[in-house]
């Protein structure tokens, strides 16, 4: 059975820190990751898929086979990254399953 | 962008009665829906997907006769909980998929209903 996890439930760096937000997934057809951003009072939305390997901002995500990762990244974190973040996997055109969220506050 | 509304943003019940939430895709036609519930601090579960014209999917677990949803066009589902109970206060969200998406599985999601049933 397919399952995300997302081990910190929260996360919390200082201004200009490296941050990481941990994803595993487990899933035994070829998965297709995303990372999905919501900020204070705004609704759920898209911020990067692991097929297009985009940097959206400053984000990166490497979808790591061998480990089963999905881990976000981004090497100098900004007050406006405060938001909570989710992992998803997608295992077919209508199945998309969310981890629990890890909500990331940025320090200023 | 694609835009997806839901409405009410939030919705007080009492328990017995049923309740509408409408979602609508904004400026494109979506023939597929999602209808998602949230419990506080806990994941997003996908409840059904809904087609227009035809017959939602259920999740396993989610039962058809107490969430009834309806996908009578290109731009509305609806879901409606019925005989609502305490229970069922939760934040449930719709997301739709844009055809214009050069990605097709990508998804795009609504603000959310908020709802509390006393």
């Amino acid at each position: 059975a397919q399952r995300v996890t997302q081990p910190e439930k929260l996360l919390s760096v200082f201004k200009g820190a490296p941050v990481e937000l941990k994803c595993n997934y487990s899933y035994s057809g070829s998965p297709e990751l995303f990372w999905y951003v919501q900020y204070s009072r705004q609704r759920l939305q898209l911020l990067l898929r692991h097929i297009s390997r985009e940097s959206i901002k400053g984000f990166t995500a490497d979808l790591n086979k061998g480990e089963t990762s999905f881990h976000l990244k981004k090497p100098f974190a900004q007050e406006e990254d405060s938001a909570m973040y989710y992992c998803a996997l997608q295992t077919g055109a209508n199945n998309l399953f969310f981890g629990t969220g890890t909500r990331l506050t940025v320090i200023p | 962008g694609a835009v997806v509304s839901q409405h009410p943003s939030r919705v007080i019940c009492k328990s017995g009665t049923s309740v509408k939430i409408e979602c609508r895709s904004l400026d494109f036609q979506a023939t597929t829906m999602f209808w998602y519930r949230q419990f506080p601090k806990q994941s997003l579960m996908l409840m059904a997907t809904s087609n227009e014209g035809s017959k939602a999917t259920y999740e396993q677990g989610v039962e058809k006769d107490k969430f009834l949803i309806n996908h009578a066009s290109l731009t509305l589902s609806t879901l409606t909980v019925t005989s609502a109970h305490p229970e069922d206060s939760s934040f449930y969200i719709c997301s739709a998929r844009d055809p214009r998406s050069g990605y097709s599985y990508e998804q795009y999601f609504g603000p959310g209903t908020r709802l509390t049933v006393t």
